[in-house]
């Protein structure tokens, strides 16, 4: 039972335009979300994070939404650049247990 | 320079044979974790340890074995029992407690068997 999904398993965005990112959740006790970025044959680099009593967190060209309602959080990359074309994987916890991680997105930035 | 270091970053094994993946941090991190990654797939956690001499299985610990007898070391034992074991493997360190602290991740080792 897959309690994290990222079901886009690619995306393709053209460089200097918006990339978004989805994630859904089934698990409400989720309180705590986090993005990674990961190159081929590297380990996940965090990205950002937000908690459950946010719903946006800005960073710089990152933005994570969080629609605690719906389920679904997404990153915002503005603007894309080609250095950002990676795996992003997002992932979920509550409390101090285990993070659950989705499948992951590969995304392009198309120069 | 604190970080996470895994070796090697590729190994072959022949079939039938165990391999041993190290991992070594100076984060001082009471907690660390092994992953695995197959294409198209999210990281699935295969153990962790919240302390030395501790440690607990993961999604998919079958046909894997850990030892935490420092602080600072997490060695993977890939069996003979595992299946499928060529894959990419991630280990990865955090503090223990606290909903807000992020786990960081080693480079990787690549597993192949042949």
């Amino acid at each position: 039972d897959q309690q994290v999904k990222q079901n886009s398993p690619s995306l393709s965005v053209q460089e200097g335009r918006i990339s978004i990112l989805n994630c859904d959740y089934t698990n409400s006790m989720f309180d705590y979300f986090l993005w990674y970025k990961k190159y081929p044959a590297e380990g996940p680099t965090f990205l950002i994070s937000i908690s459950s009593i946010k719903d946006k967190n800005e960073d710089g060209r990152f933005t994570v939404f969080l629609n605690k309602s719906a389920k679904h959080l997404s990153l915002h990359i503005v603007p894309s650049q080609p250095g950002d074309s990676a795996v992003y994987f997002c992932a979920a916890k509550w409390s101090a247990r285990q993070l659950t991680f989705g499948s992951g997105t590969q995304l392009t930035v198309l120069p | 320079d604190g970080g996470i270091t895994q070796s090697p970053k590729y190994l072959f094994r022949k079939e039938g044979q165990n391999v041993t993946l190290s991992c070594e941090q100076n984060l001082n991190h009471d907690a660390m974790y092994w992953y695995r990654q197959d294409p198209g797939q999210g990281l699935r956690l295969i153990y962790y340890s919240q302390i030395v001499n501790d440690f607990q299985k993961g999604d998919i610990a079958e046909g894997y074995s850990v030892s935490r007898e420092k602080k600072e070391s997490f060695p993977l034992t890939v069996t003979s029992a595992q299946k499928n074991p060529t894959a990419f493997y991630l280990c990865a360190s955090s503090i223990v407690g606290g909903r807000e602290n992020t786990i960081y991740f080693g480079e990787g080792s690549w597993l192949t068997v042949v």
